[in-house]
């Protein structure tokens, strides 16, 4: 069963934007993309969802291409608050599981 | 309005006793799933849960049983603990498996130490 795939690790500075590329082959057609944010010894939190091209709330915007295998989520402007651990999450085909992949690690520098 | 709640919130075992891990949702959720992270690690999906009545396998079953007796309340037993289950464990609930409106809400965590 394919997972989502994400580098593992990507280092920032504050103010910069920070596009993060989840690949999901597999996703199942009426399913919808999500991405959590987590911090250190709390559950991961919503940050945005989406099902095709583009959606934006106020923290912030996931771009998703037309075959939908595979989906960006972008942070402007970050700053050192946005270090955490970011994953992707897509319901795959013929299964009721929600497995999550490793996840990409944030690191902002000042 | 609580959301997720998980109990315990910390608990230390000694190899072979058993406990119960409880998450309750208030948000008439039909799915519940139930994973575990250790440290540095992902989430992998241990249970999970389509509606009351219903339980199913995840990725890292051995050693765990599951009940949803009731819609707001799924359960993690651990029957005979082993060093290898140290772990934090989260429990999140959902609307729907991944359509619109189907996000993970999580719990706190429940960090578990066996000895």
């Amino acid at each position: 069963l394919a997972k989502t795939t994400q580098p593992i690790s990507m280092d920032s500075y504050e103010g910069q934007e920070v596009n993060i590329t989840c690949s999901h082959n597999n996703i199942a057609t009426n399913d919808y993309i999500t991405w959590y944010q987590q911090f250190p010894s709390q559950g991961p939190r919503f940050i945005i969802q989406g099902y095709k091209t583009k959606v934006t709330n106020e923290v912030a915007s996931l771009f998703i291409p037309a075959d939908r295998k595979s989906s960006t989520l972008s942070l402007p402007r970050v700053s050192l608050s946005d270090t955490a651990v970011y994953y992707c999450l897509v319901g795959l085909l013929n299964t009721d599981k929600l497995i999550f992949g490793t996840g990409t690690r944030l690191q902002v520098f000042p | 309005n609580a959301g997720v709640t998980q109990t315990p919130k910390f608990r230390v075992l000694k190899t072979g006793q058993s406990m119960t891990l409880l998450c309750a949702q208030d948000m008439n959720h039909e799915y519940m799933y139930w994973y575990r992270q250790d440290p540095g690690m992902g989430l992998r999906l241990i249970h999970y849960s389509v509606g009351e009545g219903t339980t199913a396998k995840g990725e890292v079953p051995d050693g765990y049983n599951v009940s949803r007796l009731k819609k707001q309340n799924f359960l993690l037993g651990l029957e005979s603990a082993a060093p290898s289950q140290t772990s934090v464990y989260f429990c999140a609930s959902s609307y729907s498996r991944g359509g619109a409106g189907g996000e993970l809400f999580f719990g706190e965590g429940s960090r578990l130490t066996v000895l």
